[in-house]
């Protein structure tokens, strides 16, 4: 089956860093990448959309600023958060489609602590 | 506006028990997709099922089973015959545009 490598899987670093985390599918390309942020016990919220080649889209309340999308190929998209603060810690989990509608194959998600 | 309601915050049945987990969802659209995932504790996302908008057919996967009717905007998941490692949390999910997940119904299968 479909195969998504999320990468790191944990990360802690200090205030102020900006860390990258990249999203990789292994075994198809992927035209659509969808980027998650999972709190303790809560719903995946939908962060961004990003298409190959073209810039992603942002979910209300987003800033791109700070959650910089990069999808420059079919098979890699990345997720920089930058200048990271406590309260960007969380589960980020990354998500690849060939389609829209097509089943959506997960990576197995980025626990990012920031001290 | 799509919305997924997944009333049941939390279940806890013991062993070889039947459970239903509920789904209720909102969209405008003629055309969507539902879905629903399991997030074990280790915290990766599974795909279970993908049920498009025309297919009412209900499925049957082993223990899991899924009924879908669009007369109630439901998309219900059955586990048979439960057993402990499918305790888990699962998302129900809809998809027009973009996937939408509910908040998820955590499930404990006691021993």
């Amino acid at each position: 089956g479909a195969v998504v490598s999320q990468h790191p899987s944990w990360v802690i670093c200090k205030s102020g860093t900006s860390v990258k985390i990249e999203c990789r599918s292994l075994d198809f390309q992927a035209t659509t990448m969808f980027w998650y942020r999972q709190f303790p016990k809560q719903s995946l919220m939908l962060m961004a959309t990003s298409n190959e080649g073209s810039k992603a889209t942002y979910e209300q309340g987003v800033e791109k600023d700070k959650f910089l999308i990069n999808h420059a190929s079919l098979t890699l998209s990345t997720l920089t958060v930058t200048s990271a603060h406590p309260e960007d810690s969380s589960f980020y989990i990354c998500s690849a489609s060939t389609v829209w509608n097509q089943p959506q194959h997960f990576g197995d998600g980025t626990r990012l602590s920031i001290l | 506006a799509q919305k997924v309601t997944q009333a049941q915050t939390e279940i806890s049945v013991v062993e070889k028990e039947d459970v239903t987990l509920d789904c209720v969802y909102e969209t405008r659209d003629t055309t969507y997709y539902l879905f629903w995932y399991k997030q074990p504790p280790s915290g990766e996302l599974v795909f279970l099922i993908r049920r498009n908008s025309f297919d009412e057919q209900n499925e049957i996967s082993g223990r899991y089973s899924w009924n879908f009717q669009k007369s109630t905007s439901s998309f219900n998941f059955t586990i048979t015959a439960s057993q402990v490692v499918d305790s888990a949390v699962y998302f129900c999910a809809l998809s027009e545009d973009k996937i939408i997940f509910g908040k998820g119904t955590r499930l404990h299968i006691l021993p």
